[in-house]
This record gives C-alpha cells, structure tokens and sequence, in this order.
C-alpha cells in the first residue's frame, strides 16, 4: 500500500522568503510522484510530477522538487514566494505497476503575509 | 485546449435522494477518475474508468456508482444520499499511460440537506 505524509498543515512565510513543503511517501514500488495546488473554490492544479526521470524536477510558476530516494522525500520548493503562492498543496504518489489511482496527503495551507 | 469539465457546480440534495454528477475529460484522454473531498478527510479516490470500463474503485459503499460513455465522458452517480456525503467531488482525466497525469476539474460541491 502507498501513502504520503505531508508535514505541517499550515506553512507561513513572508513574501520573497522560501517555500519548503515536505513530502514523504511509502511505497513497495519506485513510485511516481506529484505535487497539485488547490485555489479556493477550484480543483488541482499540476505543479510538477516525477516519474522515474531527472531527480530534480522543475514546475510551473518557479517550483521545484527534488526526489530522494533514501530520504523518501519528494519535498517542494520554490526560492522566493509571491502573495499569489497562496493556497493549498497536495503531494500525490500513485504506483506505475499498479491501478494509476492518486493517494495524497492530508495537503499543506501557504500562507504569505507582504 | 479545453480543460476537465464539471457539471453542475453545486448541487443541493436532501437526504436519501440520487444525485448525478458529470464530467468531460480532455479531448483525447480516454481515462476518467472521480474523487471525493470531504472536509476532514481529504482527498479520496472513487472510481477509475478507461475505454469505457470500470478499471478500479476505491473503498466507498456500491451506491456510489458510474459510468463512462463512448465519447469519454463520465456520469458519478451517487444514491440514496446521506449527510456525510457532502462534498466537493472532483472529476481528472489523463492519457491511458500510467505515468501520464491527471488533469482535476473545478470540483461538483454537493450539499445534502
């Protein structure tokens, strides 16, 4: 069975601070893996996924992430948060030999204060 | 490009009704997913349907249910309704691939009375 474990429910910075979102997964298998953002009162957006490539993957809107396999993190960063950074992040793994469905975390609120 | 489409965006039911929540995936994927988000308990896989088949279901009772039609769209049909299924139920497509991702809708918020 695979789970992610996204620690810390609300993450605060001040605007031009870094943005660090912490992802750990389990799984049986090399997974893959997939940060989304969630704006109030709209769906998932795709950030950035990893399936099995490049270890450090670059998104949409200046984040990146890095995939680590002996930590079994995929954490996510971005150098320099803007106001707009602010909404709710989900980690996601789904198993590549598997049934294809997502199992996220419990999600990460940013918060940005100018 | 058109993106995933939910219809309606909110629907008011009470309880023991039938609800009917639709979707339209991007044009040339083929698989549709359904997933409930319910305040407290995050995001839940439903259902997977792909070339019209139901491929996997996650842990929800058998009155959840649904269907994929020919053009790709997909029906979640949800019966006898109960409070504790209030919810935003957010419809995402992909390519059938499995390292393909999914692409999330807006989300049906459906409100049982």
């Amino acid at each position: 069975a695979q789970s992610v474990t996204q620690l810390g429910s609300h993450v605060s910075v001040s605007e031009g601070a870094l943005v660090l979102l912490r992802c750990n997964y389990s799984s049986s298998v090399p997974p893959y893996l997939f940060w989304y953002v969630q704006y109030p009162n709209q769906g998932l957006q795709l950030l950035l996924k990893y399936t099995s490539a490049a270890t450090l993957v670059k998104g949409i809107n200046g984040f990146e992430a890095e995939f680590k396999k002996s930590e079994t993190s995929f954490h996510l960063t971005k150098p320099s948060a803007h106001m707009s950074d602010a909404a709710e992040y989900f980690c996601a793994v789904s198993d590549p030999t598997g049934f294809q469905k997502l199992v996220f975390g419990t999600g990460t609120r940013l918060l940005v204060s100018p | 490009e058109a993106g995933v489409t939910q219809s309606p965006t909110h629907l008011i039911k009470t309880r023991g009704q039938q609800a009917t929540l639709r979707c339209s995936p991007i044009s040339g994927h083929t698989s549709v997913y359904w997933y409930q988000q319910a305040l407290g308990l995050g995001l839940q896989f439903l259902l997977w349907y792909d070339e019209g088949e139901e491929r996997n279901r996650g842990n929800f009772p058998p009155r959840f249910s649904g269907r994929q039609f020919p053009n790709y769209s997909s029906e979640l049909n949800v019966n006898a309704l109960e409070l504790e299924d209030s919810a935003l139920y957010l419809c995402a497509s992909s390519l059938s691939n499995s390292n393909q991702p999914q692409h999330f809708g807006d989300g049906t918020r459906l409100s049982i009375l």
